[in-house]
């Protein structure tokens, strides 16, 4: 079974409108933790968000924010005010366990496109 | 700051040849992984590493093969290369702490023929 999908494989937005990719996961750990990351179409990987499975709050980075249901198993990343240089492909991975050897598992990705 | 650095960028390869992806890190970071991304797709773990002296295999270790001789170097090798190993491949490594990231390099995108 898929431990994180990405029902989107691709999105639209206008440009500064905000708009939010989805990401589930499957895990039975207690203790886990999900990223976000965004890979321009230089192929670069560039970390995003980070949310851990007991942390109270949903995380938060700038533009970024992780909307964290945990009892849904869902951990969707919203970006507001959409900008040109958003338009990337979108990972959310997830790694299990305290350390688990910091191993990660990606979903299959978001491709986002902004619009003028 | 160099952070993650693997090499060649770029690389063909003939059906059977062998290569070495070189990938070294400057962060002291005990953990370091392989990924291949195969085109529209998300990333895979081949192999990591938890320190030196210490590999074990991820999810799609066939066809390759590490070594972790010191903290910073984790050379991925391909023997008798396949066209199904034509993807990009990113190394990448962390501390293994809860929370934090992983570092990537730029990736190396391998075409096999």
């Amino acid at each position: 079974a898929q431990k994180i999908t990405q029902t989107q494989p691709g999105m639209f937005v206008q440009e500064k409108e905000a708009v939010t990719l989805d990401c589930t996961y499957d895990t039975s750990d207690p203790s886990y933790g999900l990223f976000w990351y965004k890979q321009p179409s230089s192929g670069e990987m560039i970390f995003l968000i980070y949310q851990g499975s007991y942390d109270q709050q949903n995380a938060t980075e700038g533009r970024y924010s992780l909307n964290f249901q945990k009892a849904r198993k869902s951990a969707n990343l919203v970006i507001s005010a959409s900008q040109l240089g958003d338009s990337a492909m979108y990972f959310c991975a997830m790694r299990e366990g305290n350390t688990n050897a910091g191993k990660s598992t990606f979903g299959d990705g978001t491709t986002l496109t902004v619009k003028p | 700051n160099a952070g993650v650095t693997q090499t060649p960028k770029f690389r063909i390869l003939k059906i059977g040849q062998s290569m070495t992806l070189q990938c070294t890190q400057d962060m002291n970071h005990n953990y370091m992984y392989w990924y291949r991304q195969d085109p529209g797709m998300g990333l895979k773990l081949i192999y990591y590493s938890v320190g030196a002296g210490i590999t074990d295999k991820g999810e799609v270790p066939n066809g390759y093969n590490v070594s972790r001789s010191t903290t910073e170097d984790f050379p991925l090798r391909l023997e008798l290369a396949a066209p199904s190993q034509t993807s990009v491949y990113f190394c990448a490594s962390n501390t293994g702490i809860a929370g934090n990231t992983i570092y990537f390099g730029e990736g190396s995108w391998l075409t096999v023929v």
